[in-house]
C-alpha cells in the first residue's frame, strides 16, 4: 500500500532550528510537497521539490532524496506564528496526491 | 471573491437529510478538489474534476457526488447524509494541466460538518 509517515507532534523553541521529517513509500514518485495548516485554517503551499537535494526560500527548505524516499522541511529562526501542522504529501505514478496525516509543530518562547 | 470561498462555514445535519457544500473560484483554474480531514488521518480525496464537465472518483467517494458545469463552481452533494460524514470539507484548485497533482493547489478555508 501506498504510506507517509511524520512524527505526529514536536516541540522546539523559538528562534531555534527545527527539521520535520517525511518517508514515503509509494507506486512510483512525480513529486513532493509541503503544506503549512494553521489550526481552524486551510492549507497553504510551501515547497514542491521533484529533484534531489535542497530548495531554500527564506527560512524555509525542504530537502529530498529520491533514493531514500525521505524529505524534510527545515524551519529556521523559528517564530511563534510557525506554530501550526506542517503536511507532506507525494504524487505518485498515477498522479494522485497521497497525504501524510501532518506533524504539529509547537513554538514554546 | 477573492481564491476560493466555501458555504456554509458549518453545518450541523440530521442523518438522511441531503446537503450541498457549495465552493467557488476566482482564479479560472481547471482542475479542482473535495477533500475531507479528520483528526489523525490526511487530507482524504473525495471527488476531483480536471477541467468544466469532467469529474472522477477520488479515494472516499462513497456517498458524495459532484458536478463541474463551469470553471467556477464545483458543489458536493451527500445525498443522504450519515454520521461518519462528519468531518471538515475543503475544496482546492489549481492551474493544472496534467490532471493532478503537480501544481500547488489552494485551498478554501472548509466547511465544518456534523452530521447527527
Amino acid at each position: 500500500g501506498q504510506n507517509i509517515d511524520q512524527p505526529t507532534e514536536m516541540t522546539a523553541t523559538e528562534g531555534a532550528i527545527v527539521q520535520i521529517n517525511c518517508t514515503y513509500q509509494t507506486s512510483g514518485f512525480n513529486g513532493l510537497f509541503w503544506y503549512q495548516q494553521h489550526a481552524g485554517e486551510a492549507p497553504t503551499f510551501l515547497s514542491y521539490n521533484v529533484l534531489d537535494g535542497l530548495e531554500e526560500k527564506g527560512r524555509f527548505s525542504s530537502f529530498l532524496s529520491r533514493s531514500k524516499g525521505y524529505s524534510y522541511l527545515l524551519l529556521k529562526e523559528l517564530q511563534m506564528k510557525d506554530s501550526a501542522s506542517y503536511l507532506c504529501a507525494v504524487t505518485d505514478s498515477n498522479y494522485q496526491l497521497i497525504w501524510g496525516a501532518g506533524t504539529k509543530l509547537i513554538i514554546k518562547p | 471573491i477573492a481564491g476560493i470561498t466555501q458555504a456554509p462555514t458549518s453545518q450541523i445535519l440530521a442523518a438522511g437529510r441531503r446537503m450541498t457544500l457549495r465552493c467557488t473560484q476566482d482564479m479560472r483554474h481547471n482542475a479542482m478538489y473535495w477533500y475531507r480531514q479528520d483528526l489523525g488521518l490526511g487530507l482524504r480525496l473525495i471527488h476531483y474534476s480536471n477541467t468544466a464537465g469532467t469529474t472522477g472518483k477520488g479515494e472516499v467517494p462513497d456517498g458524495y457526488s459532484v458536478s463541474r458545469a463551469n470553471t467556477d463552481d464545483f458543489p458536493l452533494t451527500l445525498a443522504s447524509a450519515v454520521p461518519s460524514q462528519t468531518s471538515v470539507y475543503f475544496c482546492a484548485s489549481s492551474d493544472s494541466t496534467s490532471g493532478g497533482a503537480i501544481d500547488e493547489q489552494f485551498f478554501g478555508p472548509g466547511t465544518r460538518l456534523t452530521v447527527l
